[in-house]
């Protein structure tokens, strides 16, 4: 069974450029879930999707937006990039809706590492 | 800030020995969960605690949660190379946001 792919891996982007994420999840699994991971600010959570409809969302502006489509994969997308989005974007898939809540697992994809220059 | 904070920030102990990581959360919870990432990759999924259990075992991993102290433990024994790591804790919380701590950073010296 594969597991979750986070693509591209790496990226380089210009500030003020925007930029596209894609995560596909586990197969039959239909919650997705981002985060972004920096020394300073450590994991945190995005958002995550399930059944394509957004369901819960963490405190980042709106630069930072996604979508889930009917095959469950999932992309993000962030606008007008500043220094500050260089992260490490990570994805996670479960089976359930805010499944690390709801005492099931959540699957975590590699991840893609953003450089803003 | 935050929800859950790790402590020790970075620990080092020699192949063979018990590593200790603690985690305090502010908040209540539902569960606790323990997670392990290598350097700069996916955080891979170790053991889920719920609000009602103390103490949990995995293998070489034992977890405990106090809900009184709003904290947890992980412990790794007989510690090996291949446990070199980030490790985080993990809580849901009101309004159901989902909280990573700031990592522990384990080296197991061979």
């Amino acid at each position: 069974k594969a597991g979750v792919t986070q693509t591209p891996r790496y990226l380089i982007k210009t500030r003020g450029q925007q930029v596209t994420l894609s995560c596909s999840p586990i197969s039959g699994h239909r919650s997705v879930s981002w985060y972004q991971q920096t020394p300073g600010q450590g994991l945190q959570f995005l958002f995550e999707y399930f059944s394509e409809t957004q369901r819960n969302k963490g405190n980042f502006p709106g630069r930072f937006s996604g979508r889930q489509f009917s095959n469950s994969r999932s992309e993000m997308n962030v606008s007008t990039l500043e220094l500050g989005d260089s992260a490490l974007y990570l994805c996670a898939s479960s089976l359930a809706i805010a499944s690390l809540y709801q005492n099931t697992e959540a699957f975590f994809g590699q991840g893609t590492r953003l450089t803003v220059v | 800030s935050q929800q859950g904070e790790e402590d020790p920030q970075a620990l080092s102990i020699q192949e063979g020995e018990n590593a200790t990581m603690n985690c305090s959360y502010k908040t209540s919870i539902n569960n606790l969960q323990w997670y392990r990432q290598n350097s700069g990759r996916g955080l891979v999924h170790l053991i889920l605690i719920r609000s009602n259990e103390r103490e949990k075992h995995s293998g070489r991993l034992r977890v405990t949660l106090d809900t009184s102290k709003k904290s947890s433990s992980l412990l790794i024994t007989a510690s090996r190379a291949a446990d070199t790591a980030s490790y985080f804790c993990a809580t849901d919380a009101v309004g159901n946001q989902f909280y990573f701590g700031t990592g522990t950073s384990l080296t197991v010296i061979p």
